[in-house]
């Protein structure tokens, strides 16, 4: 059975620093990886996603990731964080068979001023 | 309205009531799902739908009872729900994959904040 785990469950980076959230996921064949924000009373909005080709993905606001098979890893980055980034981070694995989404335990990003 | 819309977006009810949650998606999909994300636990597949048809229902207590009119509208009803079903509900949608095709992609509602008393 696929799994995903995000090792962090709270980071807290001062505002316009390096941002990084780790990823790890257990899945048998290619993966099919995302990565989903939650701000605080809201649903999830899709930040990236990767099916294939490149392995390193461009998203919105300003946040990329790359996938690492030797590692298993799917890393969500960004270079400069503003205080709107402050919120809940999940990484995701599909698995076709059933149209199932298997969401890490998420990270949540606290931005200091 | 565009995407995925929710009704209502919070929600109080005792444990005896009848409620039903209502989800909308404006993106032409065919395959919808109910979400369950309690504080501290990942977020739980309770149901998915696939062209109107369920085709999954992750052990969900029959408390909830979810029905799938047509491709855009979904819903979950609630009888004498328990105090840990208190919980943000999310609806998501998709474009299935067909024809040998893999990739899916789920767009989410903004939630239902249900509690139960």
């Amino acid at each position: 059975a696929q799994s995903v785990t995000q090792p962090d469950i709270h980071i807290t980076v001062s505002e316009g620093a390096s941002l990084e959230l780790r990823c790890n996921y257990s899945y048998g064949a290619t993966p099919y990886l995302f990565w989903y924000v939650q701000s605080p009373g809201q649903g999830l909005q899709l930040l990236l996603k990767y099916f294939s080709g490149d392995t390193l993905v461009q998203g919105i606001k300003g946040f990329e990731a790359e996938f690492k098979r030797s590692q298993s890893s799917f890393n969500l980055r960004k270079p400069s964080v503003h205080w709107s980034d402050a919120a809940e981070y999940f990484c995701a694995v599909f698995k076709a068979a059933g149209n199932k989404l298997t969401f890490g335990g998420g990270t949540r990003v606290l931005v200091k001023p | 309205e565009t995407g995925v819309t929710q009704t209502p977006r919070h929600l109080v009810m005792g444990m005896t009531n009848k409620k039903s949650l209502k989800c909308e998606q404006h993106l032409g999909h065919n395959a919808m799902y109910w979400y369950k994300q309690s504080a501290k636990k990942p977020l739980e597949l309770m149901f998915v739908y696939n062209f109107k048809e369920q085709t999954e229902n992750n052990s969900v207590p029959s408390r909830f009872s979810p029905e799938c009119p047509n491709s855009s509208h979904l819903f979950l009803h609630l009888h004498t729900l328990q105090p840990e079903d208190s919980a943000l509900y999310l609806c998501a949608s998709s474009q299935a994959p067909s024809g040998g095709a893999r990739e899916d992609t789920q767009y989410f509602g903004p939630g239902t904040r249900l509690t139960v008393l």
